[in-house]
C-alpha cells in the first residue's frame, strides 16, 4: 500500500489557480505514469515518463504540465482547470521489461475544480 | 492503437455464485492482459494477470482465460463473497513503454 504514494489526496480549486499533484514511488521503478479517472470512463492515460523522459502525452490540454525530475518522483502541474477536469487523478509506476509489466497505482487524488 | 471493450458494465450475483466478465481487444501484438480490482474510494489494485503464452491462470477463486485467435480475455471468480464487490477494470498491453489500454470496468456486486 505505501509502494506509490500521492499528494495531497484531495484537492479544491479554483478556475484561476495554480496547484501541483506529487507522486513518489518507492519500488525502484524506472517508468511513471498520470492517469485521469473520470465517473463512467475507462482510466484515461494523459503521460508516460521512461527513466525521467516523457514519452507520451496523449493530447492532454497545456493546462496540464507533468514533470519528473528523478526516477522516483512525478508531478503534475495545474493551472486554468476547467470544472470538466474535476475527477481522480491516479499516479502509477512499472519496471519496463521486455513485455508488458504490472503497474502499481497510488491512491489517486481527488480534485474538484469550481 | 490498441481499443479494449469490457461486459458487462454492471453485474449482480448472489453470494456464493460466480462471476464472469468479458474483454475483446483489437491489437493482436498485445502479450500483457492484467485485472484490477478497485474498491471504493481506493486504488486498482492488480488481482491477476496473464500473457499471451498461456491460455488459462488460477489464483485461488480467481482464474483468467485467454483466447489469442478471437482476442479476448475473461475473468471468473468462483464461490464469490460480499468483499468481491468492486469495480473490476480489464486492460491490454499498448503499444510501448508499458503502456496500458483499460477496459470502461465493471461493477459487481455481491449481494448476501
Amino acid at each position: 500500500e505505501t509502494g506509490v504514494t500521492q499528494t495531497p489526496r484531495h484537492l479544491v480549486m479554483g478556475m484561476t489557480n495554480k496547484k501541483s499533484l506529487k507522486c513518489e514511488q518507492h519500488l525502484g521503478h524506472n517508468a511513471m505514469y498520470w492517469y485521469k479517472q473520470s465517473a463512467k470512463k475507462p482510466l484515461e492515460l494523459m503521460f508516460v515518463y521512461s527513466l525521467e523522459e516523457r514519452v507520451e502525452n496523449n493530447s492532454v490540454p497545456s493546462r496540464f504540465s507533468p514533470e519528473c525530475p528523478n526516477s522516483s518522483h512525478l508531478f503534475l502541474h495545474l493551472h486554468t482547470l476547467q470544472p470538466e477536469d474535476s475527477a481522480l487523478y491516479l499516479c502509477a509506476s512499472s519496471q519496463l521489461g521486455p513485455s508488458g509489466e504490472t503497474q502499481y497505482f497510488g491512491p489517486g487524488t481527488r480534485l474538484l475544480v469550481l | 492503437g490498441e481499443n479494449v471493450e469490457q461486459h458487462p458494465s454492471t453485474l449482480s450475483v448472489q453470494e456464493g455464485d460466480s462471476a464472469v466478465i468479458k474483454c475483446t481487444y483489437s491489437d493482436s501484438a498485445s502479450n500483457y492482459f492484467p485485472w484490477y480490482k478497485q474498491e471504493l474510494g481506493k486504488r486498482p489494485q492488480l488481482i491477476i494477470d496473464i500473457r499471451s503464452n498461456v491460455g488459462e491462470k488460477k489464483d485461488q477463486r480467481i482464474a483468467v482465460t485467454l483466447n489469442k485467435t478471437a482476442k479476448h480475455f475473461s475473468l471468473h471468480i468462483t464461490e464469490t463473497q460480499p468483499e468481491d464487490s468492486a469495480v473490476y477494470f480489464c486492460a491490454a498491453e499498448a503499444d510501448s513503454w508499458g503502456k496500458l489500454q483499460f477496459g470502461a470496468g465493471t461493477q459487481v456486486v455481491v449481494t448476501p
